[in-house]
């Protein structure tokens, strides 16, 4: 079965730094990009970033560009979300999503439940 | 940056009817599109993709159109498993882009 899992929410002081993980299984997690989109309670969708099946290129949303680091580690099937400097407005559930190609930048295809981070001020 | 707008915010609708979603991009996307429905407590599902492309096990009773810059998807026949949150995603240009969403609910 195709599953992604996330962990590594939680409550976090404002200024503080977080590592949110993801771990894939169900399939060959190294030729897909993967990303993160956040969701806000009660409100929509924003993509955080992603980064390529290849480890070789990242990307980021303006509002997370310089505190936010993806990563992943493809001997592990696992992705990773080092999130420095934590903002209130970064207070939201954070999915994890497959990609539907290698290179990123297409629709995602599978989803975790998401991790809840909360900052509080 | 690409901004999606959906319309309308919440659609109210009967079961059986047949509904229509909007989704408008500020620029061309080609068919760069993506449609997603969220359940209560529920991660987003993938619904559609390459504007009209049925993801694996999505029943044909949604289908979708458009291009460049307006697009829509239909529901032929509002079944209760469909009132949920409806989405587009753009991924002509990074960043990716969300729209609003649509509310589908019953009436």
């Amino acid at each position: 079965e195709v599953q992604l899992l996330e962990s590594g929410g939680g409550f976090i002081q404002s200024g503080g730094s977080l590592r949110l993980s993801c771990a894939a299984s169900g399939f060959t997690f190294s030729n897909y990009a993967m990303s993160w989109v956040r969701q806000t309670p009660g409100k929509g969708l924003e993509w955080v970033s992603a980064i390529s099946g290849s480890n070789s290129y990242t990307y980021y949303a303006d509002s997370v560009k310089g505190r936010f680091t993806i990563s992943r580690d493809n001997s592990k099937n696992t992705l990773y979300l080092q999130i420095n400097s934590l903002r209130a407005e970064d207070t939201a559930l954070y999915y994890c999503a497959k990609d539907l190609r290698s290179y990123g930048g297409h629709a995602f295809d599978i989803w975790g439940q998401g991790t809840m981070v909360t900052v509080s001020s | 940056e690409i901004v999606m707008t959906q319309s309308p915010a919440t659609l109210s609708v009967s079961p059986g009817e047949r509904v229509t979603l909007s989704c408008r991009a500020s620029q061309s996307i080609s068919s760069d599109l993506a449609w997603y429905q969220q359940k209560p407590g529920q991660a987003p599902r993938l619904l559609i993709y390459g504007v009209s492309t049925r993801a694996t096990g999505i029943p044909a009773s949604f289908s979708a159109s458009g291009s460049e810059t307006e697009f829509t998807l239909t529901i032929s026949s509002l079944q209760s498993e469909d009132f949920a949150v409806y989405y587009c995603q753009q991924y002509k240009n990074w960043p990716l882009t969300f729209g609003g969403g649509t509310k589908v609910e019953i009436k």
